[in-house]
């Protein structure tokens, strides 16, 4: 089945703690996307890769990092979460030619302590 | 100024109703216009997206683009209670903004039968 996974999908930290969220795909995707939702405020982009080793920030990258090692794989690092980083996280992914389709995750949801 | 502005609703139609959802937008490099529907506690799924000016439907959506106005609509004809959500606009570039999807906050839709 064509989908796209988040790990974890749930996540209470404390401020701080080092974090990742893993997103793997098995589309043969060139673009993958990172996007936190926040109520009143939507989906807000946080990194963009468009291919394996190309990163780049979307609107919202502060207090991010990404990777792309691997073009199935693109994983969120949060190195020293805050409060202010409680929100709803989504994964995405989309043929490169083709980025108006993107195939979206089921969401990671993160509280930080 | 948000790029994107979006009416977060919530909007609540009886069944059968025509429904209007719209998004102004400040970027005059967007080419894109998309819409997504999401599910509570799913993530956004692409309905429809249009290329420049103009209309597209598929079905009982209608996507409209005015780009002179920088306005964009979503028509919903003979709403079922199967398509309560909520309704995200986005749009993109391409060129040196190309890897951008920029969101709008997204309107609750509510339809009662």
């Amino acid at each position: 089945e064509a989908q796209v996974t988040q790990n974890p999908r749930y996540l209470i930290t404390v401020t701080g703690k080092k974090l990742t969220v893993t997103c793997s795909q098995n589309m043969n995707h060139e673009y993958m996307s990172w996007y936190r939702q926040d109520p009143g405020l939507g989906l807000r982009q946080i990194y963009y890769s468009m291919n394996v080793e190309v990163t780049d920030k979307g609107d919202v990258p502060e207090g991010y990092k990404v990777s792309r090692k691997e073009k199935r794989n693109f994983p969120l690092i949060l190195e020293s979460p805050s409060p202010n980083q409680t929100s709803l996280y989504f994964c995405a992914s989309s043929f490169l030619a083709d980025r108006e389709t993107q195939y979206f995750g089921p969401g990671t949801r993160l509280l930080v302590l | 100024q948000k790029e994107v502005e979006q009416d977060p609703g919530p909007l609540s139609v009886p069944e059968g109703a025509i429904v209007s959802l719209n998004c102004t937008y400040s970027n005059s490099a967007f080419q894109y216009f998309m819409w997504y529907r999401q599910y509570s506690r799913k993530g956004p799924e692409l309905l429809m997206y249009t290329y420049s000016s103009g209309n597209k439907e598929d079905g009982r959506f209608t996507a409209q683009v005015d780009k002179s106005s920088k306005y964009i609509s979503l028509f919903i004809r003979d709403s079922q209670p199967s398509d309560s959500a909520t309704y995200l606009c986005a749009m993109s570039a391409r060129g040196n903004q190309g890897g951008k999807l920029i969101f709008g906050q997204g309107t609750e839709l509510s339809v009662k039968p």
